[in-house]
């Protein structure tokens, strides 16, 4: 069993949709999550940072973090056609970036 | 946000022959940076932890002397592919670490695509 798992999609929505992106884990330990959005042919920008179990908003982003399910997610509301990218969920059971764990990506494609 | 510049952006380079890719930290100084192989539908796997003026961490199962990597500077660090071959082809990422009042950030640079033929 992978660490981090995340289905690949990819995931074609219309234009306002609301979006749900999610990832499960298997080690208890992680604390530190986030969510990168990365275009194509470029690097992964971080959207969200999320410690411990909660949700946190960011505009039209939400995070969501279920540690007693193993379980986080990213909502999009009203997305648009800029939100075509792919979506990598991290965690970490520290804050030393070299012990994050990324997911494999959510191609999202927001549909005109 | 912070820049991370890379250059170049793609290579195609002949089996058997080396590549260097740069890493640049724009505004800021970065005294660790990460670099990463990303393949395609596939996780960011981290390769190494570069410290300005100390030898590289490398991750298990990362050729420490065919994936060179050399950070001399505060914003400079650069990763050579030595005798590359076609199972090396892929994207890779570098980032660097900024710190900030009250914890640290990490900004990623925007990737050099590899072509090994």
């Amino acid at each position: 069993q992978k660490e981090v798992e995340q289905d690949p999609g990819p995931l074609s929505v219309p234009e306002g949709a609301i979006v749900s992106l999610n990832c499960t884990y298997s080690n208890s330990a992680f604390q530190y999550f986030m969510w990168y959005r990365q275009y194509s042919r470029k690097g992964p920008e971080l959207l969200m940072y999320t410690y411990s179990s909660g949700n946190k908003e960011d505009g039209r982003f939400t995070a969501q973090v279920d540690k007693s399910s193993k379980y986080i997610s990213l909502f999009i509301r009203d997305s648009q056609p800029s939100d075509s990218a792919t979506y990598l969920c991290a965690m970490s059971a520290s804050t030393s970036y070299d012990k994050v764990i990324f997911g494999p990506g959510t191609s999202l494609s927001v549909i005109p | 946000g912070a820049v991370v510049s890379q250059h170049p952006s793609w290579v195609i380079c002949k089996s058997g022959t080396s590549v260097k890719i740069e890493c640049r930290s724009l505004d800021f100084q970065a005294t660790t940076m990460f670099w990463y192989r990303q393949f395609p539908k596939q996780s960011l796997m981290l390769m190494a932890t570069s410290n300005e003026g100390s030898k590289a961490t490398y991750e298990q199962g990362v050729e420490k002397d065919k994936f060179l990597i050399n950070h001399a500077s505060l914003t400079l660090s650069t990763l050579t592919v030595t005798s590359a071959h076609p199972e090396d082809s892929s994207f890779y990422i570098c980032s660097g670490q900024r710190p900030l009042a009250g914890g640290e950030t990490q900004y990623f640079g925007p990737g050099t695509r590899l072509l090994v033929l």
